[in-house]
């Protein structure tokens, strides 16, 4: 089993902070990396997928970078509403005949109190 | 929009009961799995299915089975429930490989 890492677990941060989290995986046998937000109640959402090495992506105050030769992507949210407050997963797709297969990190939980 | 729809929201059963629960994709997607999410565990991958009739076992799929008869259906099948299957299902759809998982709302299912 693939061992993806997050950190941290948990975040609590004023509204109108900038945060940031890591993501590490395996830096061999790289396809792609996966970063989804999970609210309440809802269903998780894809912000970015991520295939490059040097990659960084940006989705309004969300951006994300990958760095595939040491086997890490951060995710940073430049200031932070309460409407951020989510788990926040990462998922590594390794190459070969995968069929997209997932591995997850446990995931940090964002609490943005007002 | 791609729409993932799980059968339901909550479910309670009894130990050593046989549980259906259902997925429907409507975007005619080739790839479809089912996780379960534990606290500090994260989605652990259960099984997932490639095509019509076709399945692989995840990380975790023992206790576990699935149908896939129809390419919008996938189903996990509880052969015979136990307390420690009690979880936060999940099921998910994929075009392509390099595209993200289209999720459903997930079923919270408890096993008494």
């Amino acid at each position: 089993i693939l061992n993806v890492e997050q950190s941290p677990q948990s975040l609590h941060v004023q509204e109108g902070d900038s945060t940031n989290f890591t993501c590490s995986f395996p830096s061999s046998n790289f396809y792609a990396l996966h970063w989804y937000r999970w609210e309440t109640a809802k269903s998780p959402e894809a912000l970015f997928v991520m295939t490059l090495n040097g990659d960084e992506k940006k989705k309004g105050r969300i951006s994300a970078t990958l760095n595939t030769k040491e086997g890490y992507s951060y995710l940073y949210i430049k200031g932070s509403q309460p409407e951020d407050s989510a788990t926040y997963l990462c998922a590594f797709v390794g190459g070969g005949t995968s069929y997209g297969k997932l591995t997850f990190g446990q995931g940090t939980i964002l609490t943005v109190h007002p | 929009d791609v729409k993932v729809t799980q059968s339901s929201r909550y479910l309670v059963k009894r130990t050593g009961e046989k549980v259906f629960l259902e997925c429907v994709q409507d975007m005619d997607h080739e790839n479809m799995f089912w996780y379960r999410q534990d606290p500090g565990l994260g989605l652990r991958l259960i099984y997932f299915s490639y095509d019509v009739k076709m399945k692989e076992k995840g990380d975790i799929p023992e206790g576990y089975s699935v149908s896939r008869e129809k390419k919008e259906r996938f189903s996990l099948i509880l052969e015979s429930a136990s307390t420690n299957q009690t979880s936060m299902y999940l099921c998910a759809s994929l075009a392509q490989e390099n595209q993200p998982q289209h999720f459903g709302d997930g079923t919270r299912l408890s096993i008494l």
